[in-house]
């Protein structure tokens, strides 16, 4: 695998379900994060992980929580949500830090649908 | 704060036609400027990139020059293909990446046609 991949692509669940997003990076970069894309809104960021510490939360409701076990893998646990949660959600990847410029490796994005 | 602002799409061209999308931005100090580009299904790839004043970033027969008297980074090519149709997303990230985060812009649908 290379690059940053994404599990699963495409998941539809109930409102009352508990599920869980996967991404893992190959890049060997220290900085990981969550973006909503939802239709005909800006990208929206959710969370950012530094070396594994959760360094943005942009008021994200209490039912999305972000998992970071090592700078490789990031989850994002799913529960009781509400259809207007339906979206793309995307993981990225960079190599924080001065001098960095912070590009940015986007997984596909996992397709949600909450019915 | 900082902010990227760019064209309202769609944008509808012709096969070979050449492309402009405007990107324009406000931030403090120097940032790094980007677009990406998003294919129908598919996350966001980097297409190009300037990192100071002046630097023109090209890759695919995409240009983008960094203007920092005008505060722009407007992407274009010079002979679209039906491939090119795709979201643009401008983004700029902070002097020196310190606090690791991308601004994106709405993004500009590109439709071209055969």
């Amino acid at each position: 695998e290379t690059g940053v991949t994404q599990t699963p692509r495409h998941l539809v669940m109930g409102m009352t379900n508990k599920k869980s997003l996967k991404c893992e990076q190959h890049l060997g970069h220290n900085a990981m994060y969550w973006y909503k894309q939802s239709a005909k809104k800006p990208l929206e960021l959710m969370f950012v992980y530094n070396f594994k510490e959760q360094t943005e939360n942009n008021s994200v409701p209490s039912r999305f929580s972000p998992e970071c076990p090592n700078s490789s893998h990031l989850f994002l646990h799913l529960h009781t949500l509400q259809p207007e949660d339906s979206a793309l959600y995307l993981c990225a990847s960079s190599q924080s830090g001065r001098g960095s410029y912070n590009e940015q490796f986007f997984g596909p994005g996992t397709r949600l649908t909450v019915l | 704060g900082d902010s990227v602002t760019q064209m309202e799409g769609p944008v509808t061209l012709s096969e070979e036609a050449f492309l402009t999308i405007n990107c324009t931005y406000t931030a403090t100090g120097y940032p790094s400027l980007f677009w990406y580009v998003q294919y129908p299904g598919e996350g966001l790839q980097l297409l190009l990139k300037a990192t100071k004043a002046d630097d023109k970033g090209s890759n695919k027969g995409f240009e983008a020059t960094y203007r920092k008297e005008t505060t722009s980074f407007h992407l274009e090519k010079g002979s679209v293909q039906v491939s090119d149709s795709a979201v643009y997303f401008c983004a700029l990230s902070d002097e020196g990446g310190a606090t690791n985060k991308l601004i994106f812009g709405t993004g500009t649908l590109l439709a071209v046609q055969p």
